[in-house]
């Protein structure tokens, strides 16, 4: 699987859109683009994927440029609950069995009242 | 409500024991995982079953063993060979093994051995 790269950490303003950038360069073409988050002593929770095209549901949206070396996962209006780790993942077809999916240290977002 | 179910929240052992985490699921996934997490680092991946009776080792499954004997069980043993074994245990499930399925996790089992 590739490797992500995100900032360690970032502040965002309550009601304002926090923009979490992540790179991905060695992405592959079937690797997918994935954002969890975890509150502290939690599971992750799924947020958003996408292959290629831009994508939204009721929690984000997912921007992932044309070549895919890079996304941005969006929440619209920051609120306090959304303090948390956030996790950019690729994830593609395991190569028989070799399907070894890991975390890296995510970006710390702070939503600021 | 469809979930993953670890237990327990916390376990104490002593050192030199082997300890059985539980993970169940009823999402009725094929696929399951288990992680480790550290403070302040992200999660390191130990062991993961694509089917059942089949699993393969992550990146660091030494001091570790798991089962797949039902869909729906995936426990991790933590055995006194793992030199490190304090941490924060999470377990995953998915549809299938392949990039277009999400994870779900439980809500991690935290271990503490002294």
């Amino acid at each position: 699987d590739a490797k992500t790269t995100q900032p360690p950490s970032m502040d965002c303003a309550e009601g304002r859109a926090a923009n979490l950038p992540c790179n991905h360069s060695t992405i592959s073409g079937n690797e997918y683009v994935y954002w969890y988050r975890q509150i502290h002593s939690q599971g992750p929770q799924y947020i958003i994927h996408g292959l290629k095209n831009n994508e939204t549901n009721e929690m984000a949206s997912l921007i992932i440029t044309e070549d895919r070396k890079s996304s941005t996962l969006i929440l619209p209006h920051a609120t306090l609950r959304d303090t948390a780790v956030y996790y950019c993942i690729v994830r593609g077809r395991p190569n028989f069995g070799n399907e070894k999916l890991t975390f890296g240290t995510g970006t710390r977002l702070t939503i600021i009242p | 409500d469809g979930g993953i179910t670890q237990s327990p929240k916390y376990l104490f052992r002593k050192e030199g024991q082997n300890v059985t985490l539980s993970c169940e699921q009823n999402l009725n996934h094929d696929a399951m995982y288990w992680y480790r997490q550290d403070p302040g680092q992200g999660l390191r991946l130990i062991y993961y079953s694509q089917i059942v009776n089949d699993f393969q080792k992550g990146d660091i499954a030494e001091g570790y063993s798991v089962s797949r004997e039902k869909k729906e069980s995936f426990p991790l043993t933590v055995t006194s060979a793992q030199k490190n074994p304090t941490a924060f245990y999470l377990c995953a499930s998915s549809m299938e093994a392949v990039g277009n399925s999400p994870l779900h996790f439980g809500n991690g089992t935290r271990l503490t051995v002294t």
